[in-house]
C-alpha cells in the first residue's frame, strides 16, 4: 500500500518552517526521503531505520514513529533552494531495498 | 564523477510499437532499479537487480514489460506493444549503501 503524505502542497516564505508527514498502514522497516525539483532527478535526503538509526544530509531532520508507522520531515529556516516535491518511500518486511513511494508533497518557498 | 545516465531522454512512439529504454548506472554500483513516474504520482517500483541474484520483477505491470541487465552494468527496459497508459517518465537508479542515485529519466509518450 502506498504511504500517504500530508500536506499535498505547502507554500512558505523564506525563513519559515514546515513539516511534511508520511503515514503507512503497514508495519515499516525503514522510511526514505527524497526531493525532486521540477524536471530533475530525485535526490536522497535521509533514511530512518527501525530501531532509531538515521543517515542523511546535514540540515535535514526527521523522525520515525514505529508504533504509529509514521515519519515526519522537518524543514527549518527554509531557503529558496528547498522548493521541490518531497517523496517518502517506505519499506517493510525486514528489507529496505524495495520502496513504495507516496504521491509527494509540493513545497514552494517564496522570497 | 559520472552519474546515472539514461537514453533516450525523450521517446515518442505509436501505440502498438515496441520501445527500449537504456540505463547506465554509476560504475561499481551493484544494485539497479527501474521506476515509473506518472504526472502527479509518486515513483512506482518496477524491477530491482542486485548483482547476480534473480531480479525482483514484482512491480512490472504486465507481461509487456521486461528488463535485463547485462554484465552487471547496463540495463534495458523493454515495453512491447505500447499502450497510451504506458506514457510516463521512466527513471533508473543505482544504489550505494542506502542511497539511490537517480538518472534524469526517459519521457515516453505513446500516441
Amino acid at each position: 500500500q502506498q504511504p500517504v503524505q500530508s500536506p499535498q502542497a505547502v507554500i512558505l516564505r523564506e525563513g519559515e518552517d514546515a513539516v511534511i508527514n508520511c503515514s503507512s498502514s503497514k508495519a515499516l522497516y525503514s522510511v526514505h526521503w527524497y526531493r525532486q525539483k521540477h524536471g530533475e532527478a530525485p535526490i536522497f535526503l535521509m533514511i530512518l531505520l527501525k530501531g532509531g538509526e538515521q543517515k542523511g544530509h546535514d540540515k535535514i531532520s526527521a523522525s520515525f514513529n514505529e508504533k504509529k508507522q509514521q515519519s515526519s520531515l522537518y524543514l527549518t529556516a527554509s531557503q529558496l533552494s528547498y522548493s521541490g516535491t518531497y517523496f517518502c518511500g517506505t519499506s517493510s518486511g525486514g528489507s529496505n531495498y524495495k520502496l513504495t513511494f507516496g504521491k509527494g508533497t509540493l513545497l514552494t518557498v517564496n522570497p | 564523477g559520472a552519474g546515472v545516465s539514461q537514453s533516450p531522454s525523450n521517446k515518442v512512439t505509436e501505440k502498438g510499437k515496441d520501445v527500449e529504454l537504456r540505463c547506465d548506472p554509476i560504475s561499481g554500483h551493484t544494485a539497479l532499479y527501474w521506476y515509473r513516474q506518472s504526472l502527479g504520482q509518486g515513483l512506482e517500483f518496477l524491477i530491482y537487480f542486485q548483482g547476480n541474484s534473480a531480479p525482483d520483477k514484482s512491480g512490472l505491470p504486465s507481461d509487456r514489460f521486461s528488463a535485463e541487465r547485462t554484465g552487471g552494468s547496463v540495463s534495458t527496459l523493454t515495453i512491447q506493444r505500447t499502450q497510451q497508459e504506458d506514457s510516463a517518465v521512466y527513471l533508473c537508479a543505482s544504489l550505494q549503501g542506502y542511497e539511490q542515485y537517480f538518472g534524469p529519466g526517459t519521457r515516453l509518450t505513446v500516441t
